[in-house]
């Protein structure tokens, strides 16, 4: 079983609806979880960060982690053709090695 | 600050040839992480160094592949001899550790072609 497990798409959406792209893992020493946001030919950046479980908001995008199921989630609210890209989950515990989901890759169509 | 600087953006190669990847992480990171990224594989770490000091290698996929961070704003990570199937996105990552923030952020890449 992979530590980390994304769907990998693609997702095709209408400009302006809501997105939720979700993550599940295995390893429960997990608490630091991230998301990135992949454009084509570019080096993925970090959008959301998110310590232990819990929501935190940040304009349009919402990230969830829901840590006694093991699952986490980013929002996107009134998704615009920008954000058209792959997004990638990754969460890491004490240690030093960050685990990536596959990445899904999402389509907003104007 | 300019953020994680790699070089060179491109690269195209011959099978058996040396290649050299290079990478500047973030001043004042005090980790540093290759990866590669292929379509069917995703982004896998090769390996991380803390404080310039390797510490886990366990992903470099063969001895063909060597890294380096012989100073805490230089890496290179080598590949001898190069073989198409190394044909991939390579991208060096830097963290930062601060007040319990634990974040990555990635360069452009380098997009290796082994012919």
């Amino acid at each position: 079983q992979k530590e980390v497990e994304q769907d990998p798409g693609p997702l095709s959406v209408p400009e302006g609806a809501i997105v939720s792209l979700n993550c599940t893992y295995s390893n429960s020493a997990f608490q630091y979880f991230m998301w990135y946001r992949q454009y084509s030919r570019k080096g993925p950046e970090l959008l959301m960060y998110t310590y232990s479980s819990g929501n935190k908001e940040d304009g349009r995008f919402t990230a969830q982690v829901d840590k006694s199921s093991k699952y986490i989630s980013l929002f996107i609210r009134d998704s615009q053709p920008s954000d058209s890209a792959t997004y990638l989950c990754a969460m890491s515990g004490t240690g030093n090695q960050f685990y990536f989901g596959t990445g899904t890759s999402l389509t907003v169509i104007p | 600050d300019a953020g994680v600087i790699q070089s060179p953006r491109h690269e195209v190669t011959e099978m058996g040839q040396e290649v050299t990847l290079r990478c500047k992480p973030i001043s004042g990171h005090n980790s540093l992480f290759w990866y590669r990224q292929t379509m069917m594989r995703g982004l896998e770490l090769l390996i991380y160094f803390n404080n310039n000091v390797p510490i886990d290698d366990s992903g470099m996929p063969e001895d063909r592949f060597s890294a380096k961070m012989p100073n805490a704003s230089f890496s290179t990570l080598k590949i001898q001899p190069s073989e198409p199937r190394d044909s991939a996105v390579y991208f060096c990552a830097s963290r930062q550790r601060t007040g319990g923030r634990e974040t990555q952020y990635f360069g452009p890449g380098t997009r290796l072609l082994v012919l």
